[in-house]
């Protein structure tokens, strides 16, 4: 079946340091692919997304190129901040049409002053 | 707040007890789904619905578990006979279904301790 494999956590940076969580997945097809955040006591955040291999999901600084050869999604951004501590969660979505969601477990990150 | 919403925020109940949580998605979203986190992993997928018709059950999914969607709005989870593994936040996303993908947007959950 499909499956996310996440980076373990958790992963703690300095303010302005360069992120990167690793993704890789297990699907039949072409999935959807999903980074997820969820800050502290709130619910999951869509972050970015990418249908078809070489797109490139962005938002608010963060970025993932879907690759299908090496069936990866990593995450990344070039400057963190304080405010980018949360629960990250990458996220497939099978084919065609897209309904159930498979996670990876997440990656606790934690941005310090 | 147009968002979805669920309640109650949170339940406690004691084993063998019955249980229902209700979701109200974001005004016609056509999709409804129902996943349950534990601690420290991602949430799992359980069932979801198209308009009023459950189109996918999870494994996961016991005999002790029920969800409807009535008339396509709001849905309900019961869970019946609570076990102390039922112990989880319980995350209810919704979407409008259009073209080649929708994006899920999840409520803020129920978290349910059973003791």
């Amino acid at each position: 079946g499909d499956s996310v494999t996440q980076m373990e956590g958790p992963v703690t940076l300095s303010e302005e340091a360069f992120l990167t969580i690793n993704c890789t997945y297990t699907a039949t097809g072409y999935p959807s692919l999903f980074w997820y955040v969820q800050y502290p006591g709130e619910g999951l955040q869509l972050l970015l997304k990418a249908t078809k291999a070489d797109d490139k999901g962005s938002n608010k600084g963060f970025e993932a190129t879907y690759r299908k050869e090496t069936t990866s999604f990593h995450l990344e951004k070039g400057s963190v901040q304080v405010s980018d501590s949360a629960v990250y969660f990458c996220a497939l979505s099978p084919p065609p049409s897209g309904s159930r969601l498979t996670f990876g477990e997440g990656t606790q990150l934690t941005v310090n002053p | 707040d147009t968002g979805v919403s669920q309640n109650p925020r949170h339940k406690i109940t004691k084993r063998g007890q019955n249980v229902t949580f209700r979701c109200d998605p974001i005004s016609e979203h056509n999709r409804l789904y129902w996943y349950r986190q534990t601690l420290g992993q991602g949430p799992e997928f359980l069932t979801y619905f198209q308009n009023e018709a459950q189109l996918e059950k999870s494994r996961l999914l016991s005999d002790r578990f029920s969800a409807e969607r009535p008339k396509g709005s709001f849905s309900t989870l019961e869970i019946q006979r609570t076990e102390q593994g039922d112990s989880a936040m319980y995350l209810c996303a919704s979407s409008l279904s259009i073209g080649v993908l929708d994006t899920q947007y999840f409520g803020p959950g129920t978290r349910l301790t059973v003791l």
